[in-house]
């Protein structure tokens, strides 16, 4: 089993939508949870970490179940600026290292 | 807003030889890592450094790789020997582990080509 596992996609949605995307984790330990977001051949840039109990930052909501190695990210209102690749992040059980998922890639249409 | 710096944003080499990835990560930060992304893939760790010392590495942090603090700014990854698949996207990064969940920043990255 992969340790951070995402759909690749590509997400093809219309300026406006709701999209959602999900990941699951293999490793029951892991301690902290993240969003980033990576643009064609840049670095990847943190969206937002993910609490245990959810959080929200403007359009963008994420959500942490533990019980099944679960994490979302919901993005309303899509802009084309959120064209990107989403990627899953999980830290180890007593590490920082991060471990990537393989990223869901996002195309906003006008 | 402070960011992670790294030179050369492109270094190509030739099989064999030696390069250095040079980073400057954020001021206050004191845990500094490398990661590396192979075109197509995802984004791997090498190794992560906290006090001047390697604190984790990867399998893929073999002998051919170092890292050093050479001064209070910068922190660098040697390849000694570069091999053809060592052609990736390198990015620095830093955190502060006094924030909650030592959320980690990343450079721009170098892309290393190995001819």
């Amino acid at each position: 089993r992969k340790e951070v596992e995402q759909d690749p996609g590509p997400f093809n949605v219309p300026e406006g939508a709701t999209v959602a995307f999900n990941c699951t984790y293999s490793n029951s330990a892991s301690q902290s949870f993240f969003w980033y977001r990576q643009d064609c051949r840049k670095e990847p840039k943190l969206l937002m970490s993910v609490y245990s109990s959810g959080n929200e930052d403007g359009r963008f909501t994420a959500q942490l179940n533990r019980a099944s190695q679960y994490i979302s990210l919901l993005i309303r209102d899509s802009k084309l600026s959120d064209s990107a690749t989403y990627l899953c992040v999980v830290t180890g059980d007593s590490s920082y290292k991060l471990i990537f998922g393989s990223g869901t890639r996002l195309l906003v249409r006008p | 807003e402070p960011e992670v710096t790294q030179t050369p944003s492109h270094q190509v080499t030739q099989m064999g030889q030696e390069v250095i990835l040079r980073c400057v990560p954020i001021s206050n930060h004191l845990y500094f890592y490398w990661y590396r992304q192979i075109l197509g893939q995802k984004v791997e760790f090498l190794v992560s450094f906290y006090n001047n010392e390697i604190s984790e590495k990867s399998e893929i942090f073999d002998d051919q790789f170092s890292v050093e603090r050479p001064d209070g700014s910068n922190f660098t990854l040697k390849i000694r020997s570069t091999k053809l698949e060592d052609s990736a996207m390198y990015f620095c990064a830093s955190s502060d582990p006094g924030a909650s969940y030592n959320e980690q920043f990343f450079g721009p990255g170098t892309r290393l080509t190995v001819l």
